[in-house]
């Protein structure tokens, strides 16, 4: 089936940029999304980008989309202690998420003081 | 606007109960989707439905029921509960409208199931 890899800690300054990588194998993905969940909590989405799109950027967030390699990444500006989350990368097939999304298994953003 | 509602928000079951979890969205979406999320798991679909009457397996659908016989209710279904599927729940919606908007997934805050 299709996967979705991301690395699992990532550890930072407060800040800081922060980066975090994600790789797919679906290449007829239409939607790449980034989600953030905080402890205990539910899903927020924080952006996502359309397949024919290279970048996408929203106040402190950027995301990069390399098509060819097959490789999301999000980053985070000046990073904050506020930003300390599991941060899920996920697909959504050729289906636009209609028939589900594929989630990488999170990456953990470690804030340092 | 209620969004995707789910319950119950937590529940504890005894091995061998059995029990439906409740999802419901109030958005006319055309496709509801369960997922199980499990500590270092990620998130895992268990079964898909694109509209009413049409359900379909996803990654990990055993263990558990799912039927859609009303576009807004999507139910989910444990029919023998097991210690494995100790776990968070969560529904989510989607619809065509929604592909270019800047909310294409909609997510219920989840279910905080365990199973003694």
């Amino acid at each position: 089936g299709e996967d979705v890899e991301q690395s699992l800690f990532l550890s930072v300054r407060e800040g800081d940029s922060s980066v975090i990588n994600c790789t797919y194998t679906d290449s007829s993905s239409t939607y790449l999304y980034w989600y953030k969940q905080e402890p205990g909590a539910g899903l927020q989405l924080l952006t996502y980008i359309f397949s024919n799109m290279d970048m996408k950027q929203d106040q402190r967030l950027t995301v990069l989309l390399n098509k060819k390699d097959k490789h999301l990444s999000l980053r985070i500006a000046d990073t904050q202690t506020g930003d300390s989350a599991i941060y899920f990368c996920a697909e959504s097939g050729s289906g636009g998420g209609a028939d589900g999304l594929t989630f990488g298994k999170g990456t953990h953003l470690i804030i340092q003081p | 606007n209620a969004g995707v509602t789910q319950t119950p928000k937590f529940q504890v079951l005894k091995t061998g109960q059995s029990m439906t979890l409740q999802c419901a969205q109030d958005m006319n979406h055309e496709y509801m989707s369960w997922y199980r999320q499990d500590p270092g798991m990620g998130l895992r679909l268990i079964h898909y439905s694109v509209g009413a009457g049409i359900t379909d397996q996803g990654e990990v659908p055993n263990g558990y029921n799912v039927s859609r016989s009303t576009t807004e209710d999507f139910p989910l279904r444990l029919l023998s509960a097991a210690p494995s599927q100790t776990s968070v729940y969560f529904c989510a919606s989607t619809g065509e409208r929604e592909f270019y908007s800047n909310q294409p997934q909609h997510f219920g805050d989840g279910t905080r199931l365990s199973i003694l």
